[in-house]
This record gives C-alpha cells, sequence and structure tokens, in this order.
C-alpha cells in the first residue's frame, strides 16, 4: 500500500525553465511534508518541508505547495538548473504517530543545458 | 565533517553471512533511524531509536535483522544469514526530535550486494 506517490517516474526540462514534480498521499493523518534531492551514491538530502498548517512554502528557487483538500503537493523549481538533475523524493510523516517518514518511489529531473 | 557517516559504503557477501553495518549520527541528535531503499523504489523505514531506545520495528525488519545503539551513540544494523533479497543499500539517518515535525539528515549508504 503506497500511502506517497510519486507517478511520474521521470521529468526532463530545459536549464532556465521551471520544473514541477508532483506528489499525492493516501494518508490523511500525515500533517509534514519533505522534499529530498538525491544524487547516485550518495544519501538523500534535504530540500524543503512544509506543515499543514501552510499551503506554500518557500525557500530560493524553490518552493512547495500543499493541497490538503486533494491531499496532493508539488515542488517547484524555477529557474531550474543543471545542477538539479537528480532523483526527488517525496515523504511525509503523521504527527502523534511514529513521526517516521513515509517515502515515495522518486523521480528523476534531468535539466538540459 | 561532522554530518551522518557509515561504514562500509559498499559490502559484497556469499548468501548464508552474517554481515554488520555502523554508522555513526550527528553528535547532538537524538534520534537514529535505518531505512533501505531497492533499486526504483524510495526509502523504506526499517526502525529507529531515541537515544538508546528502540521504540519502533518496521515488519519489514525479519528476525535476521537486529539494531543496536548502545549508549546512544553509534548504531549497528546486523543481518544474519543473508539471502539474496537482501541487496539493497540500507541508509541510516539522525535527527534531534523535540517532539515536533523533524527533517532527517542521511548518511551516504551501505551498498549491500549477496551473491
Amino acid at each position: 500500500d503506497q500511502q506517497v506517490k510519486q507517478n511520474s517516474p521521470s521529468l526532463s526540462v530545459q536549464e532556465g525553465r521551471i520544473s514541477i514534480l508532483n506528489c499525492d498521499y493516501t494518508n490523511s493523518m500525515f500533517d509534514y511534508f519533505l522534499w529530498y534531492k538525491k544524487y547516485p551514491a550518495e544519501g538523500p538530502t534535504f530540500l524543503i518541508s512544509i506543515s499543514s498548517i501552510k499551503d506554500k512554502n518557500e525557500d530560493g528557487r524553490f518552493t512547495v505547495f500543499l493541497n490538503k483538500s486533494a491531499k496532493h503537493l508539488s515542488l517547484h523549481i524555477v529557474p531550474s538548473q543543471p545542477g538539479d538533475s537528480a532523483v526527488y523524493f517525496c515523504a511525509a510523516s503523521a504527527q502523534g504517530g511514529s513521526e517516521k517518514l513515509v517515502f515515495g518511489k522518486g523521480m528523476k529531473l534531468t535539466v538540459n543545458p | 565533517d561532522t554530518g551522518v557517516s557509515q561504514d562500509p559504503r559498499h559490502k559484497i557477501t556469499k548468501r548464508g553471512q552474517n554481515v554488520t553495518f555502523r554508522c555513526d549520527p550527528i553528535s547532538e541528535h537524538n534520534r537514529l533511524y535505518w531505512y533501505r531503499q531497492t533499486l526504483g523504489q524510495g526509502p523504506e523505514f526499517l526502525t529507529y531509536f531515541q537515544n538508546e531506545a528502540q521504540l519502533e520495528k518496521s515488519r519489514l525488519l525479519s528476525d535476521r535483522f537486529s539494531a543496536e545503539r548502545p549508549k546512544g551513540s553509534f548504531s549497528t544494523l546486523e543481518i544474519q544469514r543473508t539471502e539474496q533479497g537482501d541487496s539493497a543499500m540500507y541508509l541510516c539517518a539522525s535527527s534531534f526530535s523535540t517532539g515536533g515535525a523533524e527533517k532527517l539528515f542521511f548518511g551516504s549508504g551501505t551498498q549491500l550486494s549477496v551473491l
């Protein structure tokens, strides 16, 4: 039972354009959401997070949007850079539960120069 | 570098052998997590510690797997009688929990190959 879903396995964009990565979740108890970036042969690196009390969080070129009613979040990267090419994981956790993160399968982003 | 450190980076073993991995978390972090990641999948939770106490174990963690965190510092994950299905990247992460939402800091992982 996949509680966090990243339905598109890959995305390719041109440098300078916007990258939009989507994530859906099924567990209504999730109230904290994170995006991680992973390069080959490295562990995931935290990118940005959002609490369920907010619907948007921005950090430089990265913005995460949360739509609780749709159980959907998205990560926007603008402008995209070749160094952003990596696998991106969406993750979620539930306060009052075990606080462990539940990850999606990931999406491979390729930014072409 | 004071990030999460894992050792070894790679381990090749024969089926039936025992293997042990080590994780050194960020020093002030009180929580330590083990995850497993296979090709094409996201990290899957295995177990976590708060200080030296193991608070939760996933159903994925068979009785061949055991984890310890003596004195609430480094942690070891042992797999006994390895099987080919154990081949995966084993990731360790740590965090400082104050009871609220937390972000995990991951190590580079140990890639296990069981032949």
